[in-house]
C-alpha cells in the first residue's frame, strides 16, 4: 500500500520569504502522480500544483515549485514570497492509479508571519 | 465552471441515526471521491464512482455506502451512527482522463 508522509507538523515562515515543505512517500508503481493540496480555515481543498511521475521537469505554477526526486520518493514544495493568503494547512497527496483514490499525508500548518 | 458543491454544509444528528450527503460534481466530471477528514484519521478515501458504478471502497464498515445518480450527482449515506462519525466530509470530481481531484466545501458532521 502506497504511504505519505510529511515530517513538519508545523512551519513558520516571515512574509515574503522562501518556505520549503517536506514529503515524502512509498510506492512500488512506476506510473503515478503527486499533488499538493491547500485547506485554508475555510477548509475547502485547494489544488496548488501536480506533478507526474514520468515527467523530469519539476512542475512549476507561479510562486510555487516542487523538488521532485523520483529515486528518493521525495516531493517538497517550495513558495517563494510568501503571503499571508499562504497561510493554510499543506497536504501532499498520491494518485494510486489502480484504486482510483488520492493518499494524503499528515499535513503541515504554515504560518506566515508579518 | 461552477465547482463542486456539497449539501448540507452542517449536520448535527444523534447516534443512532442515519444521515444523507449529497455532492454535485463540476459539469462534466464522471468521477466522484469521498473522503473522511478527522483531527485523529486525517484524510481517508471512503469510495469513488464513475457512470454510476463504484469502482473502488475504502476500509470503511458496511455502514457507510454511496451511490451516483446518471447526472453524476453522488450521495453518500451512513446509518447508525456513531460518535466517532463526526468529521468533515469531503466530496471531489476528476474529468475523464485526468487524476487531479477537484473538492467541494464538505460537509460538517457532528454526531452527539
Amino acid at each position: 500500500a502506497q504511504t505519505v508522509t510529511q515530517s513538519q507538523p508545523e512551519m513558520s515562515v516571515q512574509e515574503a520569504e522562501t518556505v520549503t515543505l517536506s514529503c515524502t512517500y512509498d510506492t512500488s508503481e512506476s506510473d503515478y502522480y503527486l499533488f499538493w493540496y491547500k485547506q485554508p480555515p475555510s477548509r475547502q481543498m485547494i489544488l496548488v500544483i501536480r506533478q507526474e511521475a514520468y515527467k523530469q521537469q519539476n512542475a512549476t505554477e507561479n510562486r510555487f515549485s516542487v523538488n521532485f526526486q523520483k529515486a528518493a520518493k521525495s516531493f517538497s514544495l517550495k513558495i517563494s514570497d510568501s503571503q499571508l493568503g499562504d497561510a493554510a494547512m499543506y497536504f501532499c497527496a498520491y494518485f494510486a492509479q489502480g484504486a482510483q483514490k488520492l493518499v494524503f499525508g499528515q499535513g503541515t500548518r504554515l504560518t506566515i508571519n508579518p | 465552471k461552477a465547482g463542486v458543491t456539497q449539501t448540507p454544509r452542517y449536520l448535527i444528528k444523534t447516534r443512532g441515526q442515519q444521515v444523507t450527503l449529497s455532492c454535485s460534481p463540476i459539469s462534466g466530471h464522471r468521477s466522484v471521491s469521498w473522503y473522511q477528514q478527522t483531527p485523529g484519521q486525517g484524510l481517508q478515501f471512503l469510495f469513488e464512482y464513475f457512470s454510476e458504478t463504484q469502482r473502488n471502497k475504502g476500509n470503511f464498515p458496511g455502514r457507510f455506502s454511496g451511490r451516483q445518480f446518471s447526472n453524476s450527482r453522488s450521495e453518500m449515506n451512513v446509518s447508525t451512527l456513531e460518535l466517532g462519525d463526526s468529521a468533515l466530509y469531503l466530496c471531489a470530481s476528476s474529468p475523464v482522463g485526468y487524476h487531479e481531484q477537484f473538492f467541494g466545501p464538505g460537509t460538517r458532521l457532528t454526531v452527539l
